[in-house]
């Protein structure tokens, strides 16, 4: 079964522009979740989505926005880029809904933004 | 509001010897816990979960973790660390109603010959 597929996987921009990324997950997950990762803040929650809802949502601001198509593959936009927008993106995803019920979260390779 | 802290952002160990990377956790209701794994350019990888079954976790490469809620801890050892070990290591905790991870901040195993 193939793993978790992000594109692209290295993109460079410059301030002011926006950026589409995208998430497809594995065959029959239907839960897509994003991180940022970078090396003053660590690994960061983005948000979650489900069944082509926003599930979660973690606190970053609203120049990052999401979404779910329905054969679940994901996209995140990132709008008027910064500098502190450089990091590199995760998307995991996993089986199904929560409400108690594990489901581990399978990640993919990442896509390493630079913002110049 | 939960949280991990892992203690000691660097960690150096000789080749053979033993590997104990130290997290915390903090959570009002049972978690469940995780170690991640990230070597260069890559994402992560599940080295080993808690999800409330046995406290003493085994995972893979030879890596196991001891979830003690008295101490709040679920620190990850392996008996003799090999180089292929080098890499960066997360502990990461959810709550049971969400997917959401919290991540702690990593430490980075360095492995000496």
């Amino acid at each position: 079964k193939a793993g978790v597929t992000q594109t692209p996987r290295y993109l460079i921009k410059t301030r002011g522009q926006q950026v589409t990324l995208s998430c497809s997950p594995i065959s029959g997950h239907r839960s897509v979740s994003w991180y940022q990762q970078t090396p003053g803040q660590g690994l960061q929650f983005l948000f979650e989505y489900f069944s082509e809802t926003q599930r979660n949502k973690g606190n970053f601001p609203g120049r990052f926005s999401g979404r779910q198509f329905s054969n679940s593959r994901s996209e995140m936009n990132v709008s008027t880029l910064e500098l502190g927008d450089s990091a590199l993106y995760l998307c995991a995803s996993s089986l199904a809904g929560s409400g108690g019920v594990y489901n581990e979260q399978f990640f993919g390779p990442g896509t390493r933004l630079t913002v110049l | 509001a939960q949280s991990v802290t892992q203690l000691g952002s660097h960690v150096s160990v000789s080749e053979g010897a033993l590997v104990l990377l130290r997290c915390n956790y903090s959570s009002s209701v049972p978690p469940y816990l995780f170690w991640y794994v990230q070597y260069p350019n890559q994402g992560l990888q599940l080295l080993l979960k808690y999800t409330s079954a046995a406290t003493l976790v085994k995972g893979i490469n030879g890596f196991e973790a001891e979830f003690k809620k008295s101490e709040t801890s679920f620190h990850l050892t392996k008996p003799s660390a090999h180089m292929s070990d080098a890499a960066e290591y997360f502990c990461a905790v959810s709550d049971r109603n969400t997917d959401k991870l919290i991540f702690g901040t990593g430490t980075r195993l360095q492995v000496f010959p």
